[in-house]
């Protein structure tokens, strides 16, 4: 199948720095790349979809000020997250959609994650 | 989009054969119903997906009733290392939305 990578795969950092998250498919190209936060025994939330060469969506209730999302390329969107707070401390994944194939919707390959921690 | 309600948790042992069903009263249409999994620290991956009927590939079963408003999923002979959580989601869109998953708990 489709892969899909993280890095880093983990960070810590000091409250207030920002922390890029650089997610890439490998083998094939995805306009639209989705960002996911996820909090220990919890599920996965959506937070934006990040489309090549255009502005992502985000989900109601995520700060697009604060979570930037670049697409600049087909095979590479970057999850920057600013002035980083305690509370963005979790684990952050992203995924990449194929085209639709006969038989098949959406079918979505998620990265490895990265946990962020912040100080 | 389609609400999903999935058991919390379950428990099997090696070996056996393990059903978690999923409820989606509000199945639209156009919807297709998709199964992942997730271990602890990992990124989701993709297990099945159906529309109607039964569905079939090398590492689950999947069963959807005629009307759609259920389905199951069947792992037959689950290993130790079938442990995690398991999402059913509903969907024709791009936007995953997960539900809280089911987390099956495999014992020797």
């Amino acid at each position: 199948g489709a892969v899909v990578s993280q890095h880093p795969s983990w960070v810590i950092c000091k409250s207030g720095t920002s922390v890029k998250i650089e997610c890439r498919s490998l083998d094939f190209q995805a306009t639209t790349m989705f960002w996911y936060r996820q909090f220990p025994k919890q599920s996965l939330m959506l937070m934006a979809t990040s489309n090549e060469g255009s502005k992502a969506t985000y989900e109601q209730g995520v700060e697009k000020d604060k979570f930037l999302i670049n697409h600049a390329s087909l095979t590479l969107s970057t999850l920057t997250v600013t002035s980083a707070h305690p509370e963005d401390s979790s684990f952050y994944i992203c995924s990449a959609r194929l085209p639709n194939l006969a038989g098949k919707y959406n079918e979505q390959f998620f990265g490895p994650g990265t946990r962020l921690t912040v100080l | 989009l389609a609400k999903t309600t999935q058991p919390i948790s379950m428990d099997s042992y090696e070996g056996q054969e393990v059903n978690i069903t999923c409820s989606h009263n509000n199945i639209a249409t156009n919807d297709y119903i998709t199964w992942y999994q997730q271990f602890p620290s990992q990124g989701p991956r993709f297990i099945i997906q159906g529309y109607k009927t039964k569905v079939t590939n090398e590492v689950a079963s999947l069963f959807i009733p005629a009307d759609r408003k259920s389905s199951t999923l069947s792992l037959p002979r689950v290993s130790l290392s079938d442990t995690a959580v398991y999402y059913c989601l509903v969907l024709n869109t791009d936007k995953l939305i997960f539900g809280t998953g089911t987390r099956l708990q495999v014992f020797p």
